[in-house]
């Protein structure tokens, strides 16, 4: 599976945006790119998926380079419900279906 | 509606004994998935169901690990003769089909302690 690169940790101001980067060099030409996030004590959560196009949700917005060897995840007013890992994942169109959790990147939110 | 739920909560076991770990996935999702989220470690896969589809077993890490589908929905995770290293949260999620744009609804997990 193509490897995603993200940074360990980040922090934010509350109302403030935050940009979530990715680094997805070796990815294939079929391959998503979907953000999960695991608040404290919970199971993962599914933010945002993408292909080639950007993407809007209520949650977030998917920003995806036009080589699409990076991304971003924008969340557009932090709040502190938003700290949590942030995972960055490929999806394969073939193979194993599950998800390859990387480290992720923890989003500190300061009130 | 209801989401994917796991029991126990939180189990804590001897060293040597067997466990069982329940999940109920969303109705109707058709493709199951186990993980175990070791302290401070990312999340690891360990099996998968997708219908009537012989299982992925690829993630288990060893032989002592089983997990079984019923009826196409209730699964069960098997720890026979646990180790200490065997200690984590176990997650289970669940989605539609099986499929790279498909998201997985994840569980609360089981904590599970082996002593």
């Amino acid at each position: 599976d193509a490897k995603t690169t993200q940074p360990n940790s980040m922090e934010s101001n509350e109302e403030e945006p935050v940009h979530l980067p990715c680094n997805h060099s070796t990815i294939s030409g079929t391959d998503y790119i979907h953000w999960y996030r695991q608040l404290p004590s919970q199971g993962p959560e599914y933010v945002i998926h993408g292909l080639t196009s950007n993407v809007n949700n209520r949650m977030a917005s998917l920003a995806i380079a036009e080589d699409r060897k990076s991304s971003t995840l924008i969340l557009h007013r932090a709040t502190l419900r938003d700290a949590a890992v942030y995972y960055c994942i490929l999806r394969v169109s073939t193979g194993r279906r599950a998800l390859t959790f990387g480290s992720g990147t923890r989003l500190q939110v300061q009130p | 509606g209801a989401g994917v739920s796991q029991s126990p909560s939180n189990k804590v076991t001897e060293k040597g004994k067997d466990v069982e770990l329940r999940c109920d996935p969303i109705s109707g999702h058709t493709a199951l998935y186990w993980y175990r989220q070791s302290l401070g470690q990312g999340l690891e896969f360990l099996i998968y169901f997708q219908g009537n589809s012989a299982p992925d077993k690829s993630g288990l890490p060893s032989d002592r690990f089983s997990a079984e589908r019923t009826g196409g929905s209730v699964s069960t995770l098997t720890i026979q003769r646990t180790q200490q290293e065997d200690s984590a949260v176990y997650l289970c999620a669940s989605s539609l089909a099986a499929g790279e744009v498909r998201e997985q609804y994840f569980g609360p997990g089981t904590r599970l302690t082996v002593t």
